[in-house]
């Protein structure tokens, strides 16, 4: 299994631009999340999917879109790219059902907006 | 006031020493706990769960207050490998699997 997959590793975008930031899992997990991690502030969650079809915001969901038409699939959309969202961006997945259920993390992807 | 909130570190110590992280928790409705484990440029990874009785795992031992809201980590005999980031996270109830993380402890275990 190749777990949580995440591209590209590292972007540089231009104030405006927008993108897709792609994110895949192989475990048959039903959920699925978008997080951001900035220094001083932890990880944040943006949007959440509990499963194909069903998507969520989390506690920063401004400035992006998700959407979930596959188990496997959980892309990320910026609509136009702010300095803001300069960050570290982490896909998890894990299963549904109990509560310590172990969320598995993708490897990142480096953001710069410019 | 962030809603998991833990001491930023760094905490340098030697290899073979104890060191002890703690966390709060605002939110009396949080139904699960964790600590994750972030090298640095990495993904965070579950280090281990932490249920009310408290749990070991070899040189890890992590306890639960609820009463409290309070969460503490123990690593004892300490390595260079142990060099890290330790994460505080809480699953709040209901449905969903959103994890609330803490900002993190820095660790650097020195020779």
């Amino acid at each position: 299994n190749a777990g949580v997959t995440q591209t590209p590793k590292f972007q540089v975008l231009k104030t405006g631009q927008s993108m897709t930031l792609q994110c895949a899992q192989d475990m048959n997990h039903e959920y699925m999340s978008w997080y951001r991690q900035d220094p001083g502030m932890g990880l944040r969650l943006i949007h959440y999917s509990v499963g194909a079809g069903i998507t969520d915001q989390g506690e920063v969901p401004n400035g992006y879109n998700v959407s979930r038409s596959t188990t496997e699939d959980f892309p990320l959309r910026l609509l136009s790219a702010a300095p803001s969202q300069t960050s570290v961006y982490f896909c998890a997945s894990s299963l549904a059902g109990s509560s310590y259920n172990e969320q598995f993390f993708g490897p990142g992807t480096r953001l710069t907006v410019l | 006031r962030k809603e998991v909130e833990q001491d930023p570190g760094p905490f340098n110590v030697p290899e073979g020493a104890t060191v002890a992280f703690n966390c709060t928790y605002s939110n009396s409705a949080s139904q699960s706990f964790f600590w994750y484990r972030q090298d640095c440029r990495k993904e965070p990874k579950l280090l281990m769960s932490v249920y009310s009785s408290g749990n070991e795992d070899g040189r890890f031992t992590a306890q639960l207050n609820r009463a409290s809201q309070y969460i503490s980590l123990l690593i004892r005999d300490s390595k260079l490998s142990d060099s890290a980031t330790y994460l505080c996270v809480v699953k709040r109830g209901g449905a969903t699997n959103k994890l609330i993380f803490g900002t993190g402890t820095l660790l650097a275990v020195q020779p």
